[in-house]
C-alpha cells in the first residue's frame, strides 16, 4: 500500500510568483485536505476535496486554490504569493464519504519559502 | 467554532519513564473525534491515536494511552516507557463528526527524550 506523497519537497519563489503543489492519495482514498503549517504553530485547514468537487474551505483568500483529478490526486495552487505564504504545506488523504469517520493520513509536505 | 488548547510548549523526560501532554478543547458538539498526531523533525503528521468522543473507554496504543473526560472537555496523552524516538512535536486536533473532515489543531508540544 502506498503513502501520501507530496512533490516537491521544497520550493523558493519570490513575491508575487505563482507555485503548484502536488499531492496524490494513500491507495483507496478519495478525500484530500491541504494545511498551511507556518513555522512553530498548527497546521490550518485550507480546503477538501472529496471526489473532485470542493467540500469545505478554510479562511483562506481565494487566491488559494485546488484541483482534485479522477484519480483522487490534487493540487495546490497558490497566485501572487506573499512572503507570509512561506511555511510547510501538507497534504492528507482520507477514504471518506465527504462527512465521514476516516482518519486522515499525511504527507511528508512541501516546505515553500518566499523571498 | 472548535478550538484547541495545548498549554505546554515544551516538555522533556528521561528515556523510559512515562509523560503526560496535556489537551483541553472547546465544542457545543456532541458528537466527534480527537486525535493526537506526532511530528518528528522529518515533518511527516503521524497518527498516533484516536479516540471516538461517544466511547467512554479510553483508547490505548501499545505505549501511548490517553485520558478523555468529556465533561471537562480534556484529552490527554499518556507516554509510558518512553523512547529516544518519542522525541517530536505533538499535536491534539478535532474534528466533527459531521460535514467535511477538516481538523482543527492546537499549537503542539515539543517533547523531547533524554537519554
Amino acid at each position: 500500500e502506498t503513502g501520501v506523497t507530496q512533490s516537491p519537497t521544497h520550493l523558493i519563489k519570490t513575491r508575487g510568483q505563482q507555485v503548484t503543489l502536488r499531492c496524490s492519495s494513500q491507495s483507496g482514498h478519495n478525500t484530500v485536505s491541504w494545511y498551511q503549517q507556518a513555522l512553530g504553530q498548527g497546521p490550518q485547514f485550507i480546503f477538501q476535496y472529496y471526489r473532485e468537487e470542493e467540500n469545505g474551505r478554510g479562511n483562506f483568500p481565494p487566491r488559494f486554490s485546488g484541483l482534485q483529478f479522477p484519480n483522487y490526486s490534487s493540487e495546490l495552487n497558490v497566485n501572487a504569493l506573499e512572503l507570509d505564504d512561506s511555511a510547510l504545506y501538507l497534504c492528507a488523504s482520507s477514504s471518506g464519504s465527504g462527512g465521514g469517520t476516516d482518519t486522515q493520513y499525511f504527507g511528508p509536505g512541501t516546505r515553500l519559502t518566499v523571498l | 467554532a472548535q478550538t484547541v488548547t495545548q498549554s505546554q510548549p515544551e516538555m522533556s523526560v528521561q528515556e523510559a519513564e512515562t509523560v503526560t501532554l496535556s489537551c483541553t478543547y472547546d465544542t457545543s458538539e456532541s458528537n466527534y473525534y480527537l486525535f493526537w498526531y506526532k511530528q518528528p523533525p522529518s515533518r511527516q503528521m503521524i497518527l498516533v491515536i484516536r479516540q471516538e468522543a461517544y466511547k467512554q473507554q479510553n483508547a490505548t496504543e501499545n505505549r501511548f494511552s490517553v485520558n478523555f473526560q468529556k465533561a471537562a472537555k480534556s484529552f490527554s496523552l499518556k507516554i509510558s516507557d518512553s523512547q529516544l524516538g518519542d522525541t517530536a512535536m505533538y499535536f491534539c486536533a478535532f474534528r466533527p463528526n459531521f460535514g467535511n473532515e477538516k481538523l482543527t489543531f492546537g499549537t503542539g508540544t515539543r517533547l523531547t527524550i533524554i537519554p
